[in-house]
């Protein structure tokens, strides 16, 4: 098994461009998480989703949208990119049984830098 | 809202010695915590969790935590730090009944020399 696996690993942009970033996932589960990772700022969850066709917003979602069509992919778009949206991001995935307690497993990152 | 704390950016510890990341938490419930390993320029790592029963949880690669609620501290702990423990560290936390988002606290970086 791939794990979670993310694409691109880097990408530059200039400011005001737009781009996608693709996750996908072959272990089954139900959650997603797109999480943002800013130096001394831990990760902070941008959107996630439940199931296939729903999406819901994290703690820092402005300027970002989701899609989930397919329950193994979570697509990130950036609309307009922002140099405050230079970042390292992250992919995660868990099982919805609450008997698991709930870890996520992560992605290797998207490391995007906004000029 | 949950919270997580790490009050250490880093911790230096000689290989061999014992080696103790810590993290407190703030959460309304019984909590769900996680710790979490990071390598550079890698993904999070799960290392270990407490969801109930016997405080003192073991994980990967020789970690231990030891849950305490009445101090609202989840420690991380290996009786002898290797080199290669060198890392960034995460704690997380789940409330019981909270759905299924992580808070994570803002990472420890942990450098064990020689």
């Amino acid at each position: 098994n791939a794990g979670v696996t993310q694409t691109p690993k880097f990408r530059v942009l200039k400011t005001g461009q737009s781009m996608t970033l693709l996750c996908a996932q072959d272990m089954n589960h139900e959650y997603m998480y797109w999480y943002r990772q800013d130096p001394g700022m831990g990760l902070r969850l941008i959107h996630y989703s439940v199931g296939e066709g729903t999406t819901a917003k994290g703690e820092v979602p402005d300027g970002y949208n989701v899609s989930r069509l397919k329950k193994q992919n979570f697509l990130l778009g950036l609309e307009s990119a922002a140099p405050s949206q230079t970042s390292v991001y992250f992919c995660a995935s868990s099982f919805r049984q609450t008997t698991t307690g709930w870890e996520q497993y992560f992605g290797p990152g998207t490391r995007l830098t906004v000029t | 809202a949950q919270s997580v704390a790490q009050p250490e950016d880093q911790v230096n510890v000689a290989e061999g010695n014992p080696l103790t990341v810590k993290c407190t938490y703030s959460v309304s419930g019984n909590p769900y915590l996680f710790w979490y390993v990071q390598y550079p320029n890698r993904g999070l790592q799960f290392l270990l969790k407490y969801i109930t029963g016997d405080n003192l949880v073991k994980g990967s690669y020789g970690f231990e935590a030891e849950f305490n609620k009445s101090q609202t501290s989840f420690h991380l702990k290996k009786p002898s730090a290797l080199v290669s423990d060198s890392a960034l560290y995460f704690c997380a936390v789940r409330p019981t009944g909270g759905g299924n988002k992580l808070t994570f606290g803002t990472g420890t970086q942990l450098k064990v020399e020689l």
